[in-house]
């Protein structure tokens, strides 16, 4: 069983840029979860994907963004990078039934990402 | 005042003590509870999963929830070197979102 890969796992980027981050589920895995996680701090939910569409989101501004693919892959995209995005992104997939969801995470290592 | 509350420690204990790791919440809505063990540079691992009121046992950890006070519980026997990282609680409230909130994180150093 593959578990939940996560790339590059870092990443530097200068304030303004524009960042992209990629994640694999896991094996048999249909949704997947993007998180923050600042340093010293717990992860903060950003977004989740079930079957290619958003299926709820966190207290993010829409330069966060997202995509998924058909093989359930995953992309975290950041527009306008500000210094407070450095942070550990984590993604985490899961196996969701038809939206209505109590499956626990698995989650992969994360990309660090500092903005300088 | 946060949804989670967690003692960030750190904690420092020895070897073979019994660490017990706890959060708190404020949201009655959630239904399930997990804790997560994070080594440094890695991402959070998945512990123990509970559903319910009550304990649930998986080796050396012991997950306790009280949904009446609002306070979750890892116990963990026997504790080891290897044991030492961060542990993460959290929580969800079911429906279509899977978000899950999580406690700041409690950092466990067990000393041989």
């Amino acid at each position: 069983e593959t578990g939940v890969t996560q790339s590059p796992t870092h990443l530097i980027k200068t304030r303004g840029q524009q960042v992209t981050l990629r994640c694999s589920s896991q094996s048999g895995h249909n949704t997947v979860s993007w998180y923050q996680q600042a340093l010293g701090q717990g992860p903060q939910f950003i977004f989740q994907y079930y079957r290619e569409e958003e299926n709820g989101r966190g207290n993010f501004p829409p330069r966060f963004s997202g995509l998924q693919f058909p093989n359930y892959s995953s992309e975290l995209n950041v527009n306008a990078l500000e210094l407070d995005d450095s942070a550990l992104y984590l993604c985490a997939s899961s196996h969701g039934q038809e939206r209505s969801y109590n499956s626990p995470l698995h989650f992969g290592n994360g990309t660090r990402l500092t903005v300088t | 005042q946060k949804e989670v509350e967690q003692d960030p420690g750190p904690l420092s204990v020895p070897e073979g003590a019994i660490v017990s790791l706890n959060c708190t919440y404020s949201n009655s809505a959630f239904q399930y509870f997990m804790w997560y063990r994070q080594y440094s540079r890695k991402g959070p691992e998945l512990l123990m999963y509970t559903y319910s009121s009550g304990n649930k046992e998986d080796g050396r950890f012991t997950a306790q929830v009280d949904k009446s006070s609002k306070y979750i519980s890892l116990f963990i026997r026997d504790s080891q070197p290897s044991d030492s990282a961060t542990y993460l609680c959290a929580m969800g409230s079911g429906g279509n979102t899977g978000k899950l909130i999580f406690g700041q994180g409690t950092t466990l150093q067990v000393k041989p």
